[in-house]
């Protein structure tokens, strides 16, 4: 079946502008993770959600970033006043249950880069 | 708080020769580790993953790992790599058996690079 889709595969954009960028997971994943991977290292937890509801934002880096999942299904990262650090590639993963066994299947990831 | 180290930043091997990342862990609670692999312009990959019971651990495309607890290891090898193994290889850790937990937490990652 589909894996998990990200769009836009690239966004470029100025510091200052609003961006929003979209998570497909695979039907009937219940949880949903976001991550961030700057140039050069793993990638870092951003938010965590199980359902509809967001069950730690704990990695979230400041109140410029949000992120929903109205219907439990298609999530999208929402970020105020871009900084050039925000620079990055966008990794979003769902697995089929939030266990640690249930393996988390990782999509291309959104390329942001922040002029 | 949980931590991962991978040793080697690069780690360049002629083609058909044996490879060994490595990776170290630091924890104060049992955890599930797993190794990723990130091939140019592709997402990232499950390659194996530690759970529980054998310590050896056999993935896809011919990776293992064997867990060592008392040394916090977890040390990723192939006894002969193909031009196709390039990629990025990460080690990873998740703690088991708390919902606001299942948080991947990964290392810097290590780049495999084969020679002809």
């Amino acid at each position: 079946g589909a894996g998990v889709s990200q769009t836009p595969s690239n966004k470029v954009t100025e510091k200052g502008k609003y961006v929003e960028l979209r998570c497909d997971p695979i039907s009937g994943h219940t949880a949903l993770y976001w991550y961030r991977q700057s140039l050069g290292q793993g990638p870092e937890f951003l938010i965590y959600f199980q359902g509809t509801g967001a069950a730690d934002d704990s990695g979230l880096p400041n109140d410029r970033f949000f992120a929903v999942r109205p219907e439990g299904s298609v999530s999208t990262l929402k970020i105020q006043r871009t900084e050039r650090g925000d620079s990055a590639v966008y990794l979003c993963a769902s697995s089929l249950q939030d266990r640690g066994i249930d393996t988390q299947y990782f999509g291309p990831g959104t390329r942001l880069t922040v002029l | 708080a949980q931590s991962v180290t991978q040793l080697d930043s690069q780690v360049p091997v002629f083609e058909e020769a044996p490879v060994e990342l490595r990776c170290n862990y630091s924890s104060s609670v049992s955890v599930y580790l797993f190794w990723y692999v990130q091939y140019p312009n592709q997402g990232l990959q499950l390659l194996l993953k530690y759970l529980s019971g054998s310590t050896l651990v056999k993935g896809i495309n011919g990776f293992e790992a064997e867990f060592n607890k008392s040394q916090t290891s977890f040390h990723l090898r192939k006894p002969s790599v193909h031009i196709s193994d390039t990629a990025e290889y990460f080690c990873a850790v998740t703690i088991p058996g708390y919902s606001s937990a299942s948080k991947i937490i990964f290392g810097s990652g290590t780049r495999l690079s084969i020679r002809p």
